[in-house]
């Protein structure tokens, strides 16, 4: 079975802070990991993959993850948060060859001026 | 954007009737996916499709069915509307089932 935890279902921000949302997954194969943003009345829009090519990978508006599969984590920083980094991030697994997307319950990340 | 289009964004309807939903695509993708969208719970999928005529329920699927007809449209169906149905619907599509799916608007659906 393939699941996904979110630590912390808010978190908040100041203004060009390092932004650190969590993301832990269980999967008994190896997965593929994904970070979705969505923003208010909007639908999902992907940030970035991990499809077992590198394990640092970057996505678009700053951000990246890095894959540790000893920590079976796939979290999700940005060095410097902006007003407009205010969203809710998913994260999803998908076991390889498991047609399956499936999704953590989301962070709300809030950004401080 | 992906080519998917929701129909209808928006929908009120009362407890007891039947309600579809549409989802159209127009990238010719295998994989289509309905999931619903509550507070706490994140997304959680109803059911899925492979192909045409080829479908499987997902986690939550009881009181749901859908249909594809045709590769462009995935129909989902409330066969008997509750409350407990109300929520924002999203449908998605892939490639195959080994990359990132894509999603629509979503429709918010209203049942009372």
């Amino acid at each position: 079975a393939q699941s996904v935890t979110q630590l912390g279902s808010h978190v908040s921000v100041s203004e060009g802070a390092l932004v650190l949302l969590r993301c832990n997954y269980s999967s008994s194969v190896p997965p593929y990991l994904f970070w979705y943003v969505q923003y208010p009345n909007q639908g999902l829009q992907l940030l970035l993959k991990y499809t077992s090519a590198a394990t640092l990978v970057k996505g678009i508006n700053g951000f990246e993850a890095e894959f540790k599969k000893s920590e079976t984590s796939f979290h999700l920083t940005k060095p410097s948060a902006h007003m407009s980094d205010a969203a809710e991030y998913f994260c999803a697994v998908r076991m390889g060859g498991n047609e399956k997307l499936t999704f953590g319950t989301g962070t709300r990340l809030t950004i401080i001026p | 954007d992906a080519g998917i289009t929701q129909s209808p964004r928006h929908k009120v309807t009362e407890t007891g009737t039947p309600v579809t939903l549409r989802c159209h695509q127009t990238e010719n993708h295998r994989y289509m996916y309905w999931y619903r969208q509550d507070p706490g719970h994140g997304l959680r999928l109803i059911h899925y499709s492979y192909g045409v005529k080829d479908t499987d329920k997902g986690e939550v699927s009881d009181g749901y069915s859908v249909s594809r007809s045709k590769t462009e449209d995935f129909l989902l169906t409330l066969e008997s509307a509750t409350s407990s149905q109300t929520s924002v619907y999203f449908c998605a599509i892939g490639r195959d089932g080994n990359t990132e799916a894509f999603f629509g608007q979503g429709t918010r659906l209203t049942v009372v």
